[in-house]
């Protein structure tokens, strides 16, 4: 099955930027989804195919995916991006659905 | 609003089953797909199963192939999870979530979830 890995957590300074990656054989030729989860909160949509935002997500949160590997960036990074942050495919090899390890963001 | 609110959960013992469901609203519901994804707690995301916007076509992670069954209907604006023959590692918070049109590969829109834990 395929597999997505991720830091397991990240921390940055308020206003600095931040990089989460994503590595997966070939994860270039698939299109990548990030979602945000705050404690205690469902997951929140940041960033399909690859770089596209969904409405209400600051242009702040960013993607791009190349190669084996996937980066979702938070520039100007705010208190309130602490969560976890997770990615995902699509896998058509088997038909499922692919969520990535989780990273958890520390904002300093 | 768009909403989607999950139901169902609760304590059962190992080998039971539950039925869980998902209310929608806000949306068309029967212009979308389908899916349930589960959290362990303290743990990551796990998909378990998707259905396409008709109920023809349906999906399951090897976790729980054979043992859950995924439901909708359409005029109840509802989406169900069936689970039979549940163990200790089922137990995490179920969400309902939306397939992002047009071609569902992400989900747009989640539910709070609920709760299923099998403990004897």
């Amino acid at each position: 099955s395929y597999v997505l890995t991720q830091p397991p957590s990240v921390s940055v300074a308020p206003g600095q930027t931040a990089r989460i990656t994503c590595g997966g054989n070939n994860i270039g030729s698939k299109s990548v989804h990030w979602y945000q989860q705050k404690p205690g909160q469902a997951p929140v949509l940041v960033v399909y195919d690859d770089s596209d935002r969904p409405s209400g997500i600051p242009e702040r949160f960013s993607g791009s995916n190349s190669g084996n590997t996937a980066t979702l960036t938070i520039s100007r990074v705010e208190a309130g991006d602490e969560a976890d942050y997770y990615c995902q495919v699509w896998d058509s090899s088997s038909d499922h659905y692919v969520f990535g390890t989780g990273t958890k963001v520390t904002v300093l | 609003e768009v909403q989607l609110v999950e139901s169902g959960g609760g304590v059962v013992r190992p080998g039971g089953s539950l039925r869980l469901s998902c209310a929608a609203s806000g949306f068309t519901f029967d212009d979308y797909g389908m899916s349930w994804v589960r959290q362990a707690p303290g743990k990551g995301l796990e998909w378990v199963s998707g259905i396409n916007w008709n109920g023809g076509s349906t999906g399951y992670a090897d976790s729980v192939k054979g043992r859950f069954t995924i439901s909708r209907d359409n005029a109840k604006n509802s989406l169900y999870l069936q689970m039979n023959s549940l163990r200790a590692e089922d137990t995490a918070l179920y969400h309902c979530a939306r397939g992002l049109v047009p071609a569902a590969m992400t989900f747009d829109i989640w539910g709070q979830g609920t709760m299923v834990t099998v403990s004897s």
